[in-house]
């Protein structure tokens, strides 16, 4: 079936805007993770859920930052007043269960924040 | 807690010549590790997993890799370059297989 796909591919916005990214995983993967990539680095995790749960929130930055999932598919990461630094490449992996080691990607979201 | 160092952030290679990307970890338990390649405008792809079975790991497009307990490494080779393996390979470590923690990146140029 299909991949991972994420929504917006791009997103430019102004710096205390809000903002909201959404992946839909590929069907029947019941695990969700997002990651940030900022320019020149390596992933960095955020949060990851199993069903609609989030057993792992450590790493995402701040409160300003929050995610949620419905119905075991769709995820919306949301960025509450946008700073510059939180300009980067937003991935979001799926994979069959939690603690399955291969996940899969998709295109991700590149927000820039002016 | 577990990380990944990647040795070289540029690796430079003629096509036809082998490829050597390196990366060490560090992790409190027996680690799952792979790489993943990343092309231009492109999302990222699996190349290869080592989850304790065989230390020898072959994966996509000629890639492997050898898991070395005692030298906690996993470098990455190939035989003989492509100038389509020209990309960004990433190193990961998983210690329970949920969050996955990545190398900075190695960016391979191929010569023609």
């Amino acid at each position: 079936g299909a991949g991972v796909s994420q929504s917006p591919s791009n997103k430019v916005t102004e710096k205390g805007k809000d903002v909201e990214l959404r992946c839909d995983p590929i069907s029947g993967h019941t695990a969700l993770y997002w990651y940030r990539q900022r320019l020149g680095q390596g992933l960095e995790f955020l949060i990851y859920f199993q069903g609609n749960s989030a057993p792992d929130k450590s790493g995402l930055p701040s409160d300003r930052f929050s995610a949620e999932r419905t119905g075991e598919s769709v995820s919306t990461l949301t960025i509450q007043r946008t700073q510059q630094e939180d300009s980067a490449v937003y991935l979001c992996a799926s994979s069959f269960r939690e603690g399955y080691n291969e996940q899969f990607f998709g295109p991700g979201t590149r927000l820039t924040v002016l | 807690a577990q990380s990944v160092t990647q040795l070289d952030s540029h690796v430079s290679v003629s096509e036809g010549t082998p490829v050597l990307l390196r990366c060490n970890y560090s992790s409190s338990y027996s680690p799952s590790l792979f790489w993943y390649v990343q092309h231009p405008n492109k999302g990222l792809q699996l190349l290869l997993k080592y989850t304790s079975a065989a230390t020898l790991v072959k994966g996509i497009n000629g890639f492997e890799a050898e898991f070395k307990k005692s030298e906690t490494s996993f470098h990455l080779t190939k035989p003989s370059a492509h100038m389509s393996d020209a990309a960004e390979y990433f190193c990961v470590v998983s210690e329970y297989g949920n969050k996955l923690v990545f190398g900075a990146g190695t960016i391979l140029r191929v010569k023609s």
